[in-house]
């Protein structure tokens, strides 16, 4: 079986420039997640889908970061404009329909973002 | 809110030492308990989990055990391997809640030989 798929695996970018992510769950899982995790840190949920539409998305920045699940299948994770505090690893997790029992995430290898 | 503390690391170990790594939490009702671990280079991966108190989730030679009347889940192993070497991360999702995983900082693992 397929894991999640994530991609780029790093990412360089300069302070005010834009950037996206993007993730491919396992298949037939509804629920996907975004984490963000800072060095040092553990990860901290950004925004979480129930197949395409938003169940959770109350710690995302929303002036700049927004992400989308259009077919319920694959989601794309956008930050527009950087901030050097933002610099982090972004990873995708997906698991079975939450509301079903289905607990237990599988995350995806991350994405590693420097913002300069 | 929810919340998970653990042990500061890093934790550094010989070989075949014995390991305990400290979690609490905070949380309201019965929440499930995780831990996951991040081994060099490569994404997090589900060790074990508990989801009611008293409940013992194990797996390769790690135990941890809910005890809500400590609010605790402390991970241990008996006699661990240089393959142990990773992060560790103490988590939980609340009852009743969306299955959003809350994380401790992580605690880093070093077995020398």
């Amino acid at each position: 079986e397929a894991g999640v798929a994530q991609s780029p695996r790093y990412k360089i970018i300069e302070k005010r420039q834009s950037v996206a992510f993007w993730c491919n769950p396992i298949s037939g899982h509804a629920t996907l997640y975004w984490y963000q995790q800072i060095l040092g840190q553990g990860p901290k949920l950004l925004i979480q889908f129930q197949n395409n539409g938003v169940v959770d998305d109350s710690q995302l920045p929303k002036d700049r970061f927004s992400a989308e699940r259009l077919k319920g299948v694959d989601s794309t994770l956008k930050i527009q404009p950087a901030k050097l505090e933002d610099s982090a690893v972004y990873l995708c997790a997906s698991s079975l329909d939450f509301a079903s029992g289905g607990n237990e995430q599988f995350f995806g290898p991350g994405t590693r973002l420097t913002v300069l | 809110g929810d919340s998970v503390t653990q042990m500061e690391g890093p934790v550094t170990l010989s070989e075949e030492a014995f390991l305990t790594i400290n979690c609490t939490y905070t949380a309201t009702g019965y929440p499930s308990l995780f831990w996951y671990v991040q081994y060099p280079g490569e994404g997090l991966q589900l060790l074990l989990k508990a989801t009611k108190a008293d409940d013992k989730g194990s797996n390769k030679g790690f135990e941890a055990t809910y005890r809500k009347e400590t609010t605790s889940f402390h991970l241990e192993k008996g006699s661990v391997q240089v393959s142990d070497s990773a992060v560790y991360f103490c988590a939980l999702t609340r009852s009743g809640g969306y299955n959003k995983l809350i994380f401790g900082a992580g605690t880093r693992l070093a077995v020398h030989p």
